[in-house]
C-alpha cells in the first residue's frame, strides 16, 4: 500500500535562514512521481517542485530544492533563505502509476511559521 | 487563463439537503479529480476521472457521486448531507495524469458546512 509520512507538523525557521521539510514514503511501483504543494493560509494549493523516480539529479525551483534519496525513499524539501510569504502549509504527494490509472497521494503537511 | 473553476466558494447546508459541487477546467486536461480536507489534515481523494465518461472510486467515496460528461466539467454530488461531510472540497485536474512531470493543477477550494 501506498503511503507519504510527515512526521513533522510544524516548524519554525528565523528568516532568510534554510530549513528542510520531511517526507518520506512507501511504494512498491516502480516507477513514481514525487510533488511538493504549498498551501498559504488563503488555501489554494500551489504547486513547488517535482521529482521523477528515475531522475538522476535533485529537482531544484528557485529557492526549493529537492533532496531524493531513492534507497531511504525520502523526498525533503529544502526551502533556501527563508521569506515571511514562504509561512504555510506544506504538503509532500506521490503519483501512482500503472494498471492504467493515476491517483495522488498527500501527506499530512507541516506548517511553516518563518520568523521575522 | 481561468484554469480550474469551483463553484460556490461557500456553502452551508442543512442535514439531508443534497447540492452539487461544480468544478470546470479550460486547460483541455483529461485527468480530474476531487479531494476533500478535513482541518488540520491533508487530501483525501473522493473520485477522479481519466476522461469523459470514465470515473472511478478513491479512497472516501462514500455520499457523493461524479459524472464526466464532457472533458471540461467534473460535478461532485452530495446526496442527503452528514455533518461528516463538512469540510473543504477541491477539484484538481492534471494533464495526462501520470508517468510525467505535470502537476495537478487545483481549483480555489468549496467551503462546505453541515448544520
Amino acid at each position: 500500500a501506498q503511503k507519504i509520512t510527515q512526521t513533522q507538523p510544524g516548524m519554525f525557521v528565523q528568516e532568510k535562514e534554510a530549513v528542510t521539510l520531511d517526507c518520506t514514503y512507501d511504494t512498491s511501483d516502480p516507477s513514481y512521481g514525487l510533488f511538493w504543494y504549498k498551501q498559504p493560509s488563503s488555501g489554494e494549493m500551489i504547486f513547488l517542485i517535482y521529482q521523477g523516480s528515475y531522475d538522476q539529479q535533485n529537482a531544484t525551483e528557485g529557492r526549493y530544492s529537492l533532496n531524493f534519496q531513492k534507497a531511504r525513499k525520502s523526498a525533503n524539501l529544502v526551502i533556501s533563505a527563508s521569506q515571511l510569504g514562504d509561512s504555510a502549509m506544506y504538503f509532500c504527494a506521490m503519483r501512482e502509476g500503472g494498471s492504467g490509472t493515476y491517483k495522488y497521494i498527500f501527506g499530512t503537511g507541516t506548517r511553516l511559521k518563518v520568523l521575522a | 487563463n481561468a484554469g480550474v473553476t469551483q463553484t460556490p466558494k461557500f456553502r452551508i447546508l442543512k442535514i439531508g439537503q443534497s447540492m452539487t459541487l461544480q468544478c470546470t477546467q479550460d486547460m483541455n486536461h483529461n485527468y480530474m479529480y476531487w479531494y476533500r480536507q478535513d482541518p488540520g489534515m491533508g487530501l483525501k481523494l473522493i473520485y477522479y476521472s481519466v476522461g469523459a465518461g470514465i470515473t472511478d472510486k478513491g479512497e472516501v467515496p462514500n455520499g457523493y457521486n461524479v459524472s464526466r460528461s464532457t472533458t471540461e466539467d467534473f460535478p461532485l454530488r452530495l446526496e442527503l448531507a452528514a455533518p461528516s461531510q463538512t469540510s473543504v472540497y477541491f477539484c484538481a485536474s492534471s494533464y495526462q495524469g501520470g508517468y510525467s512531470n505535470q502537476p495537478q493543477h487545483f481549483g480555489d477550494g468549496t467551503r462546505l458546512s453541515i448544520l
